[in-house]
């Protein structure tokens, strides 16, 4: 069956710049996780969402960083007045419920120039 | 200190070697431990997914937890060079949460 899914898979974009990456989660996983994954700090999490509940923002870096995901499926993470510092691959994954394996995609690999 | 504590590598060994890789922690709350293998510019696979200390055997790969020593080890048996990737350690207090990941061994098995 189909993994996950995000688009774009390369993004290059200049320092001030707003952008936004996009997840498609595997059909039926309620849970959904952003990762960012960087040379000099590895794989990071940044955010949950766990069907309808409000979702686990304890990873987002600063105020820069927003996540909504849509009808419990599709999720879009957006960087505002981007830095390049966000440089890095942005890795989304799924899991059917709480506690489930994550299923990772293939990430978007965002340059800031 | 960092959370979790991987040697990054590389760690290069013959084809038909046994490989051993590790990872130490310091939050004794973590109770779901789990080893992701990485392919160049691919997403983590899951290879092994444990929530108690002792041995999980899968093919050729075993997953051993220590909870008492925080330390965490992946066993490759009778390596192939298709073993060839980054291996991540991760690990998480409830499951369900964000995963706490260590920086990855880089492994290289030399046909």
């Amino acid at each position: 069956g189909a993994g996950v899914s995000q688009s774009p898979s390369n993004k290059v974009t200049e320092k001030g710049k707003d952008v936004e990456l996009r997840c498609d989660p595997i059909s039926g996983h309620t849970a959904l996780y952003w990762y960012r994954q960087s040379l000099g700090q590895g794989l990071e999490f940044l955010i949950y969402f766990q069907g309808n509940s409000a979702p686990d923002k304890s990873g987002l870096p600063s105020d820069r960083f927003s996540a909504e995901r849509t009808g419990g499926s599709v999720s879009t993470l957006t960087i505002q007045r981007t830095q390049q510092e966000d440089s890095a691959v942005y890795l989304c994954a799924s899991s059917l419920g709480k506690a489930d394996t994550q299923y990772f995609g293939p990430g978007t690999r965002l340059t800031v120039l | 200190q960092k959370e979790v504590e991987q040697d990054p590598g590389p760690l290069s060994v013959p084809e038909g070697a046994i490989v051993s890789l590790n990872c130490t922690y310091s939050n004794s709350a973590f109770q779901y431990f789990m080893w992701y293998r990485q392919y160049s510019r691919k997403g983590p696979e899951l290879l092994m997914y444990t929530y108690s200390s002792g041995n999980k055997e899968d093919g050729r790969f075993t997953a051993q937890v220590d909870k008492s020593s925080k330390y965490i080890s992946l066993f490759i048996r009778d390596s192939q060079p298709s073993d060839s990737a980054t291996y991540l350690c991760a690990m998480s207090v409830g499951g369900a949460d964000g995963l706490t990941f260590g920086k990855g061994t880089h492994l290289i098995i030399q046909p």
